[in-house]
């Protein structure tokens, strides 16, 4: 029972372009959101996060967008830099739950 | 240190083998989690310790025990594995679960491979 869901695995997009990064939940009860940013051969790093109050946080190059009537965020990143490449994991949260997606692998390319 | 170490990086073990992960955190705080990264498939959380009591086992096989001596350290031990069980081990804390906000530090995580 897939609650947290990122149907592209990969993403391929131009340095200086931008990137988005889907994420569909189906837990009404999730009030808090996050992605995590995952290089090889290191744990996950919390890269920006969002209550269900708002529909928009920014943090720099960073962007997460809520949408809670389609259970949907995603994850802006503009300008994409080479060093934005890794595997992205979006999470959800509520009460003591949290789920997280696959991943979706992002490859920026000079 | 800091943040959130976990030894070994890489191990490999027969089914008939007995071994343990290990974390530690130099976060100071509450909550650990052990989480296991399959390839392909979200992370599943395995074990939730608050304040050194376990507050969730996520149907979890017996071959996994998890020990929380003090909130600064968790431990998996491992038995009897199966091929299966190879993934990536990761570890994790926060300050505490009360809050659906607090935010999760993970590890580096342990490579495990089961022969």
């Amino acid at each position: 029972d897939q609650q947290v869901k990122q149907n592209s695995p990969s993403l391929s997009v131009q340095e200086g372009r931008i990137s988005i990064l889907n994420c569909d939940y189906t837990n009404s009860m999730f009030d808090y959101f996050l992605w995590y940013k995952k290089y090889p051969a290191e744990g996950p790093t919390f890269l920006i996060s969002i209550s269900s109050i708002k529909d928009k946080n920014e943090d720099g190059r960073f962007t997460v967008f809520l949408n809670k009537s389609a259970k949907h965020l995603s994850l802006h990143i503009v300008p994409s830099q080479p060093g934005d490449s890794a595997v992205y994991f979006c999470a959800a949260s509520g009460g003591n739950d949290m789920r997280f997606g696959a991943g979706t692998r992002l490859t920026v390319k000079p | 240190e800091t943040g959130v170490t976990q030894t070994p990086r890489h191990l490999v073990m027969g089914m008939t083998n007995k071994k343990s992960l290990k974390c530690e955190q130099h976060l100071g705080h509450n909550a650990m989690y052990w989480y296991k990264q399959s390839a392909k498939k979200p992370l599943e959380l395995m074990f939730v310790y608050n304040f050194k009591e376990q507050t969730e086992n996520n149907s979890v096989p017996s071959r996994f025990s998890p020990e929380c001596p003090n909130s600064s350290h968790l431990f998996l031990h491992l038995h009897t594995l199966q091929p299966e069980d190879s993934a990536l081990y990761l570890c994790a804390s926060s300050r505490t679960t009360s809050g659906s906000t607090d935010t999760q530090y993970f590890g580096p995580g342990t490579r495990l491979t089961v022969l």
